[in-house]
């Protein structure tokens, strides 16, 4: 059974500040998603990546594969950031059906 | 493009109760998913449907049913609703890429939140 654990469970930070959430996996997977969650909210689709470095605006996410472990960082932190920052996966071969999410990493931005 | 479309957003049961979740997607999606939502838990699969026609049962099935009407449509029934179904529910669909079946990219709806009281 994969398991996934992120870390930290919960981060304060000033805005402007660089952020780094990580995720770290048990088995071998074929792909890792990284979700955002507001308070109160829906839940949306940051990246999904089975190697490499993602960029979209100021999020970035890496996968190092024979780590297991992938890292999501935002540059320029904004308080709209503020969120609850959710990595899942599924193990090699499987697709979304076999998913295990961490319990998330709720990051807060203060002004 | 509303994407996912959840309903109801909140509903409050006494146990023993029967309701369904509707959940709806045009985007064309083959696969669709109902999650659960718990503190302190990570998101955990109650059924998915991998195409029109199929379905199947997740992680936590119990005391649930679903039903794929369409390609579009995924609903979640819950036949006698207890006290351990208080959550929030979410539904899902994303697009498997075969023939490799690695993992497509989810688009969730806004949640359900239920309690039974």
């Amino acid at each position: 059974k994969n398991e996934v654990e992120q870390s930290p469970q919960n981060l304060t930070a000033q805005e402007g500040e660089f952020i780094t959430i990580n995720c770290s996996y048990s088995v071998g997977i074929s792909a890792l998603h990284w979700l955002q969650q507001h308070p109160g909210g829906g839940i949306v689709s940051l990246f999904m990546l089975s190697s490499g470095k993602k960029k979209h605006g100021r999020l970035i996410a890496t996968i190092n594969i024979q780590e297991k472990h992938s890292s999501l960082h935002i540059t320029a932190s904004h308080p709209r950031d503020s969120a609850v920052y959710i990595c899942a996966t599924p193990p090699h071969n499987f697709g979304n059906e076999k998913l295990t999410f961490g319990t998330g990493t709720r990051l807060t931005i203060i002004p | 493009n509303a994407g996912v479309t959840q309903t109801p957003k909140f509903q409050v049961l006494k146990t023993g109760q029967s309701m369904t979740l509707q959940c709806a997607q045009d985007m064309n999606h083959n696969s669709m998913y109902w999650y659960r939502q718990d503190p302190g838990m990570g998101l955990r699969l109650i059924y998915y449907s991998a195409s029109e026609g199929t379905t199947d049962k997740g992680e936590v099935p119990n005391g649930y049913n679903v039903s794929r009407l369409n390609k579009r449509e995924f609903s979640l029934r819950l036949e006698s609703a207890a006290p351990s179904q208080t959550s929030v529910y979410f539904c899902a669909s994303s697009v498997p890429r075969l023939p490799t079946r690695v993992t497509g990219e989810l688009f969730f709806g806004e949640g359900s939140r239920l309690t039974v009281l």
